[in-house]
Parts: C-alpha cells; structure tokens; sequence
C-alpha cells in the first residue's frame, strides 16, 4: 500500500523558511516522480512543483508563484522527499501535499500538512 | 498557459440522479492530458479519472468520463451518498506541469 506521510508544517512569519518531509514507502520511491500540490483554506488545487526519479535526470520544475523561493529534493536512501521553502509569503499559506506521479497525472497523495504564514 | 474552467460551480442533486460535470480548457488538450479526482472534506484529492476516460484503480464504474479537444465531461451515473463531494479537473502541460480547474462542488 503507496503511503505518503508529510511532516514539517507550522506557522512560520513572513520572509521566514520551512521545510517540508514527505516519508513515501510501499513502491519504489528511486523510480518515482514527485510532485508537491498545495491547497490554500476553503480554496482550489495549485501544483506547487515536481522532482524527476534521478535516474530520470532528477530534475526539478517549479510553479511560476514559488520559482526562486522554494527548492525540491530528494534522498533516495531515505526514501523521503523534501520541500525547502524560503522567503515565505502570506499567500503560501496552505495545506500542502505530497503527490506521486503517474504518466501525465497525479497517482497518490498524502494527507498534507499545514503551512501557515502570518505575523 | 491553459486556462480550466468547470461548471457548474455547484451542483444540487439527490442520491440516485446522474451528475454532469464539465471542465472547459482554454486551448485543445490532448485526451490523454486531462485526468479528474473527487476530494471529499478533510481528504486528499483521489485520482477517478485519467486520459479523459479510464477509471483509476478501484473506481465504481458508475464514473465515467468523456470528451476530447476543449471540452470534457465526467458523468456519475446514479449518485451515492459517498459521492457528494468536489471534483477537479486536471491537464498536463509544460509551464505548469500540472494544471487544475476551480472545482465543481456535487451537494445534496
């Protein structure tokens, strides 16, 4: 059974950093493509960014809204993927979920964990 | 950028109808692109639907999904009472890869 379990969420002030664990087990999480999605109160889905399997060239790829703010990793041998948010704004404000990909679609999701940013 | 636009916002229904969701893309998507997932209050998201029409693992068949190019449905047959939630649509792109519409609440 896929399980995606985050960690890490909190309040956090303005400009301030988080980060995000997501400890994945029943696949193989090296072949995995990652994705975090996050979901601010009462609102719709926003992808947030992906990691490719490193096999895959373990690539990352960000949303415009988190570009040069936020930064995705993984360890392999931890098999845990992490999400490094700096700079944090009001608006980053959200639950935030760890996603496993599959071809062109988002597979399984964890549970999320929440982020709030407020002074 | 593709744009998604769902209607209705909400839909009012009782156990036993069938619902009809739409998800508008603002530029053709190929079918394979476009996938959909129910989200109930307190929940993830789970996956129902992708390439416009293939059930994910464990879905009733009375989800269905339709569609091609800019407009695609996703059909219940006969409502249960587990269904009343919100759907999302979903399309596969470049920048962003993922990309979502504003949701269509199913109520009672």
């Amino acid at each position: 059974e896929v399980q995606l379990v985050e960690s890490g969420g909190g309040l956090v002030k303005p400009g301030g950093s988080l980060r995000l664990s997501c400890a994945a087990s029943g696949f193989t999480f090296t072949n995995a493509w990652m994705s975090w999605v996050r979901q601010a109160p009462g609102k719709g889905l926003e992808w947030v960014g992906r990691i490719k399997s490193k096999i895959d060239g373990g690539t990352t790829d960000y949303a415009a809204p988190v570009k040069g703010r936020f930064t995705i990793s993984r360890d392999d041998s931890k098999n845990t993927l992490y999400l490094q948010m700096n700079s944090l704004k009001t608006e980053d404000t959200a639950v935030y979920y760890c996603t496993t990909e599959g071809p062109r679609r988002i597979d399984y999701w964890g549970q999320g964990t929440l982020v709030t940013v407020s002074s | 950028e593709i744009v998604l636009t769902q209607s209705p916002g909400t839909l009012s229904l009782s156990p036993g109808e069938r619902a009809t969701l739409s998800c508008r893309a603002s530029q053709s998507v190929s079918s394979s692109y476009l996938a959909w997932y129910q989200q109930k209050p307190g929940q993830p998201p789970r996956l129902l639907i992708y390439g416009a029409s293939n059930r994910a693992t464990g879905i009733p068949d009375r989800f269905s999904g339709s569609g091609s190019g800019t407009d695609f449905t996703l059909t219940i047959s006969r409502l249960e009472p587990e269904d009343f939630a919100v759907y999302y649509c979903q399309q596969y792109g470049t920048s962003p890869i993922f990309t979502f519409g504003p949701g269509t609440k199913v109520d009672i």
